[in-house]
Parts: C-alpha cells; structure tokens; sequence
C-alpha cells in the first residue's frame, strides 16, 4: 500500500518569511515521483513542484525548494519569501502507477 | 496547451435524475483520472484509465460509470446517486513514464449537488 502523511494541519506565517511543510511517504515501487500541488480558495489544483524519486538532486522551482531524503521517505517543501498569493491548501502527492495525496497543509500567509 | 477542460462547471440534480460530467485534454496524456473532493479533505481517487482502459476502480459504487471514449476524453456517467455524493469532481491528465506517472494537470472541477 502507498500512503502520504502531511503532520500538519495548519500552519500561519508572517509575509517575507520562510516556511517548511513536512511530508512523509511509504511505498514499495522503486520509481516514482513526488509532488506538492497548491490549491486556493479558488479550487484549482496547481503543481508547484515535482521530484524524480531516482534523482538525488532536489528540486528548485524560484521561491520553492524541496528536501528529498530517499532513505527516510520524506519530501519537505521550503518557500521562501512567502507571498501573499502562497496562502492555500498544500498538498503533497506521491505516484507510482497512480497519484494519491496527503490530507494537506493550510497555510495562510499574514500581511 | 497545458489544459483540462471539465464541464459543467456546476451541476444540480435530483436523486432520480441521470446526468454524465465531461473532461477534456489535448495534451496527448494517456493517463486519465476522476477524483472526488470533500469540503477542506484531499482528493479521493476513483478511476484511472491508462491508454483508454480501465486500469484502477478504487471501489467505486456501481452510480458512477466512468467511460473513456477517445485519449482526449473522459466521461462520468451519474445515476442515482445519494446526497453524501455531493463533493467537487476533479478530472486531470498525465503521462506515462518507466518511472511512475508524472504529474498530473487538473481541470477546474464539477461542483455537484445531489438534492
């Protein structure tokens, strides 16, 4: 069974700030890919960043970045200079043979 | 062109009725995907169809019937469904790689509203 676990629920930062959302995985596939999607009010479900599960180099999408530790099975996602229009439901997603996701992450940015 | 188009965009119907949601893409993705979104919960996987053919059913009640036409689109046929199916159906696209699927595009949902 492939499962995705986001440990936190909600979380609230200041404009300009650096945030970390947290995301751990578990599958039994050797090749697969990560995700975190973004989702606004507006219900659009927008990816904001993808890693290859074979590559080792994380990756960087401008003001977002990830921490892909293979052996722990965690996929962290840093933004940096949070901005306003970041405030959303995060979701992070894991596929082998199809995509499921974690229960979220509501993050509100404060002006 | 990096979108899916899903419509309507709003659908009210009665217990009884029959309705079909549609899905779009020219993306050229074979992997297509319906969802089922509760009020601030994540999507809930319901079909997958790889190259036109069912390939995962996650236990889905037999009112909904997905149906892939062509590789541009999917249908969901609604019959009979209960109001605790009301929820935002999402419909997305991806491709098929060595490696897994890669990400997914999503349209912009259904809401659905069983009275």
């Amino acid at each position: 069974a492939q499962t995705v676990t986001q440990s936190q629920p909600e979380m609230s930062v200041q404009e300009a700030e650096t945030v970390t959302l947290s995301c751990t995985y578990d599958t039994s596939e050797s090749n697969y890919y990560l995700f975190w999607y973004k989702q606004p009010p507006s219900r659009q479900m927008i990816l904001v960043i993808r890693q290859e599960a074979y590559k080792q180099q994380n990756a960087t999408e401008n003001r977002f970045s990830v921490n892909f530790q293979k052996a722990a099975k965690s996929f962290s996602l840093k933004i940096s200079d949070s901005q306003l229009g970041d405030t959303a439901m995060y979701f992070c997603a894991l596929s082998p043979d199809k995509i499921i996701f974690g229960k979220g992450t509501r993050l509100h940015i404060l002006p | 062109d990096t979108e899916v188009t899903q419509t309507p965009k709003h659908l009210v119907m009665g217990m009884t009725n029959k309705k079909s949601l549609k899905c779009e893409q020219h993306m050229g993705h074979r992997a297509m995907y319906w969802y089922k979104q509760k009020a601030k919960k994540p999507p809930e996987l319901m079909f997958v169809y790889s190259y036109e053919k069912l390939s995962i059913n996650e236990s889905v009640p037999s009112r909904f019937s997905p149906e892939c036409p062509n590789s541009s689109l999917l249908n969901l046929h609604l019959h009979a469904l209960q109001p605790e199916d009301s929820a935002l159906y999402l419909c997305a696209s991806s491709q098929e790689s060595g490696r897994g699927h890669t990400e997914a595009f999503f349209g912009q949902g259904t809401r659905l509203t069983v009275v």
